[in-house]
């Protein structure tokens, strides 16, 4: 089945640590996607990617970096200058004009 | 500055009545939208969409209808089952924004519960 992987589905951090967020995709779709969701506010931009080994700042880019080496994969890392990363961040991919498909999210919490 | 609003946090109804779900936006360029379904610790699914160039486009027991004039949009769901319960959210994008990584801009969800 085709889809998107995102792992782990619960991440612990402890302040000042750096985290990676895995997401992998056999979409075969060119462009991948960062949102991150916070209670009562909607999916925001984080990074995005439209080909490998080139990616764009979102709207909230700050303390986070992203890496594109391969097409299937888009992992995210939350830096620790990310002042609030406790979040649920959803990777997507893109086909066509609007056809987006969300993985099922990792909750990070900072403990 | 929120270019696509939901104002309701929250929606109650009764099984097998009418859920009706808004959405207002602010940026006119704005020419496709869309409503997603999420459920708790999961990936929104997409649920149905509409060009602008409409004003209404059916599927099945969901219609979403599109006032340009009022930059509003609303989703009806009829009629309305336990397993609708989730939080609904709509997002808009535009041509330009297609030209910057086709981003969405979602409003900030709807949770609807389905009373049996």
């Amino acid at each position: 089945d085709g889809g998107i992987t995102q792992s782990p589905k619960y991440l612990f951090r402890k302040e000042g640590q750096n985290v990676t967020l895995s997401c992998e995709q056999n979409l075969n779709h060119d462009a991948m996607y960062w949102y991150r969701q916070d209670p009562g506010q909607g999916l925001r931009l984080i990074y995005y990617s439209q080909i490998v080994n080139d990616f764009q700042k979102g709207d909230i880019a700050e303390g986070y970096s992203v890496s594109r080496e391969k097409k299937e994969s888009f992992p995210l890392t939350v830096t620790s200058a990310q002042k609030n990363p406790t979040a649920f961040y959803l990777c997507a991919t893109r086909q066509g004009f609007y056809g987006y498909t969300f993985g099922s999210g990792t909750r990070l919490t900072v403990v | 500055d929120q270019q696509v609003k939901q104002n309701s946090p929250s929606l109650s109804v009764q099984e097998g009545r009418i859920s009706i779900l808004n959405c207002d936006y602010t940026n006119s360029m704005f020419d496709y939208f869309l409503w997603y379904k999420k459920y708790p610790a999961e990936g929104p699914t997409f649920l149905i969409s509409i060009s602008s160039i409409k004003d209404k486009n059916e599927d099945g027991r969901f219609t979403v209808f599109l006032n340009k004039s009022a930059k509003h949009l609303s989703l009806h769901i009829v009629p309305s089952q336990p397993g609708d319960s989730a939080v609904y959210f709509c997002a808009a994008s535009a041509a330009n924004l297609y030209n910057q990584g086709g981003k969405l801009i979602f409003g900030q969800g709807t949770e609807l519960s389905v009373k049996p």
